[in-house]
């Protein structure tokens, strides 16, 4: 499992777009990004995963740049409900042990 | 579909005690996982299993067993509770989807307390 750099916080206002940059520079050739959300008392949540380039969902965009070392989550406009905290996951093709990093804590504010 | 379900939502243990937390999913995932999450940090892999019959220690096993009699269940059993193990206990199973895609998902959660 590739290992994974993300900022350990950030703060964000309500209205805002918010962008989490996360680092992986082993990323093997199969590997997908995978970003989950976790809420407090709550289990993680899948929000997007990609491979390359630019995926959106109704929740958010990934934007992953040509050689793939490092990816980006954007939350457009976040509101107060967007409080939680952020993981990114990178290596998961023949890869069994789905291990967490410490995830970046974003707190919107009012 | 129920998705995964973890009995029960709240325990509290008394040092030397044991017990399990149930998970189980009807998702036919052959997949499962058991983290500890501890108050502000992130989630740490316990065991995790490929399929019945089949598990694997994770980062940190100690203290704790599995089993994975069925696709469905996939229970953990705490034999001597100790203080350290205070925590919220995460069960989840995986979907290895078309084209390399792949989800984990999460149970609800159990906490427990050991005092």
């Amino acid at each position: 499992l590739a290992k994974t750099t993300q900022p350990v916080s950030m703060d964000s206002y309500e209205g805002q777009e918010v962008n989490i940059t996360c680092s992986h520079n082993n990323i093997a050739t199969n590997d997908y990004i995978t970003w989950y959300q976790q809420f407090p008392s709550q289990g993680p949540r899948f929000i997007i995963q990609g491979y390359k380039t630019k995926v959106t969902n109704e929740v958010a965009s990934l934007f992953i740049p040509a050689d793939r070392k490092s990816s980006t989550l954007s939350l457009p406009r976040v509101s107060l409900s967007d409080t939680a905290v952020y993981y990114c996951l990178v290596g998961l093709d023949n890869n069994n042990d789905m291990r967490f990093g410490a995830g970046t804590r974003l707190t919107v504010k009012p | 579909n129920a998705g995964v379900t973890q009995t029960p939502k709240f325990r509290i243990l008394k040092i030397g005690q044991s017990m399990t937390l149930q998970c189980t999913q009807d998702m036919n995932h052959n997949y499962m996982y058991w983290y500890r999450q501890d108050p502000g940090m992130g989630l740490k892999l316990i065991y995790y299993s490929v399929g019945a019959g089949i598990t694997d220690k994770g980062e940190v096993p100690n203290g704790y067993n599995v089993s994975r009699s069925t696709t469905e269940d996939f229970p953990l059993r705490l034999e001597l509770a100790a203080p350290s193990q205070t925590s919220v206990y995460f069960c989840a199973s995986r979907l290895l989807g078309r084209h390399g895609t792949d989800t984990q998902y999460f149970g609800p959660g159990t906490r427990l307390t050991v005092l």
